[in-house]
């Protein structure tokens, strides 16, 4: 499986601000995924990082509030825009392996909106 | 909605004993199934993966797959403190990795 990292690991941010994380692949991936996980809760997928076009988001995660890019296929960011306390989760870039169909996590950035 | 559901337990086993988790899924059109370990703290790790029905056996772990009943199972034999951890199900729910997440069962193994 590819080796995924993620800055920062962790970070404490202020009501209304805005935190981008980033995702780094040590090989290229043709795609990308952004999850978020709340405190105690599963994953979320967010949306689909997509190299050389928009994302693709779920229902209930709209651009404007975590606009993604996908600059190559090795490299994504995900921001969240304006944060409020309720954006304290952790999120979490995945790439799938070998077999398409698995998918591994990074470590995940542990955000905190205060 | 896409569901997958899971005991959320705890569910506490004795050191050696067989642990047995469930999960049940909502999207008949699923075709991959996942187990995934999480330590408190880490990001999720694959166990393993299954997509036929029947049995897939990987050293302690065993995937169990019935795709009529929508239900798919983890047996963790000889279960060690270290297995201590959340389980996550998740299914894929279309082609292209997209992965629908069970609440997690959370697992106590008592020495």
């Amino acid at each position: 499986s590819a080796v995924i990292s993620q800055k920062p690991s962790r970070d404490i941010c202020q009501r209304g601000t805005s935190l981008t994380i980033q995702c780094q692949v040590d090989s290229q991936v043709t795609m990308m995924f952004w999850y978020r996980q709340q405190p105690g809760q599963s994953l979320t997928l967010i949306a689909t990082a997509n190299q050389g076009s928009e994302a693709t988001y779920e229902s209930g995660f709209v651009i404007d509030k975590f606009p993604i890019s996908r600059p190559n296929l090795t490299f994504s960011t995900l921001t969240v825009s304006n944060m409020s306390p309720e954006d304290s989760s952790i999120y979490l870039c995945s790439t799938p392996g070998t077999d398409y169909n698995e998918q591994f996590f990074g470590p995940g950035t542990r955000l905190t909106v205060l | 909605q896409k569901e997958v559901e899971q005991n959320s337990g705890p569910l506490s086993v004795p050191e050696g004993a067989i642990a047995s988790l469930n999960c049940t899924y909502s999207d008949r059109g699923s075709q991959s199934f996942f187990w995934y370990r999480q330590y408190s703290g880490k990001s999720p790790e694959l166990i393993m993966f299954i997509y036929s029905n029947g049995d897939k056996e990987d050293g302690r772990f065993t995937a169990q797959l019935n795709k009529a009943s929508q239900y798919v199972s983890l047996l963790i034999r000889d279960s060690q403190p270290s297995d201590s951890a959340t389980y996550l199900c998740a299914v894929n729910i279309e082609y292209g990795n997209k992965l629908v997440f069970g609440a997690g069962t959370i697992l106590r193994v008592k020495s």
